[in-house]
């Protein structure tokens, strides 16, 4: 299986501050059709997984662009460029390129 | 607009087995596939499988086969998944999401306890 290694796990911010997740797969994750296909979730206290990024940089529909995605072949990172209240929750990345689908153990966002 | 609609919490005893659905709208249930995830108390998101609506083809982790079935109905668009042979350490909430992990359903709380 692929590994998806988070860090850090734990990451107060103050308000206003940027923040960045990094995460790492123990394999590649270029698909045979030469695409990428790393996920970043955000889950906030009580409510479902909410998908933000796909395919490493594509952010979703409603998704501000403070939040974006970047890296290649095992290293990722997602980048809020400046940290709001309503950022709060847990982040997660998940590989969706082989076969059992994994996810990072998440990092818990909170404000300083 | 797209939603997953799940059935309600469950309290099972360990041993026995628990059914959710995962009720599909605002597009073709056998355009996407769907998948499971569950996510134990304060821990963090495990895939457990995925079926095709269209064939009803299925790719369950290696940890859960033999305990967990997902089978569709497309007449009602509804997607199920089984869990058998429960044991407490299978307490989590269970998930249901279209394909990409776009959409989920709002999840569906399951409790194996004696």
């Amino acid at each position: 299986d692929v590994v998806m290694t988070q860090s850090p796990l734990s990451l107060p911010v103050t308000l206003g501050q940027p923040a960045s997740i990094s995460c790492r797969s123990s394999q590649s994750l270029v698909y045979s059709d030469g695409k990428t296909y790393l996920s970043w979730f955000q889950q906030r206290p009580g409510q479902s997984p909410r998908r933000l990024i796909y395919e490493v940089s594509n952010r979703d529909s409603g998704v501000p662009d403070r939040f974006s995605g970047s890296g290649s072949g095992t290293d990722f990172t997602l980048k809020i460029s400046r940290v709001e209240a309503e950022d709060v929750g847990v982040y997660f990345c998940m590989q969706p390129t082989r076969w059992p689908y994994t996810f990072g153990q998440g990092t818990k966002l909170e404000i300083k | 607009q797209v939603q997953l609609v799940q059935s309600g919490a469950e309290v099972k005893k360990p041993g026995a087995s628990v059914t959710i659905s995962c009720k599909a709208s605002g597009y073709s249930l056998t355009s996407y596939r769907v998948h499971w995830v569950r996510q134990a108390p304060g821990q963090g998101l495990e895939w457990m499988g995925v079926i095709n609506p269209t064939g009803g083809g299925k790719n369950y982790a290696q940890n859960l086969q033999g305990r967990v079935t997902m089978t569709r109905d497309t007449s009602t668009s509804t997607v199920y998944m089984e869990l058998s042979s429960l044991r407490p350490e299978d307490t989590a909430v269970y998930y249901c999401a279209r394909d990409g992990c776009e959409f989920w359903g709002q999840g569906t709380m399951v409790t194996v306890s004696s």
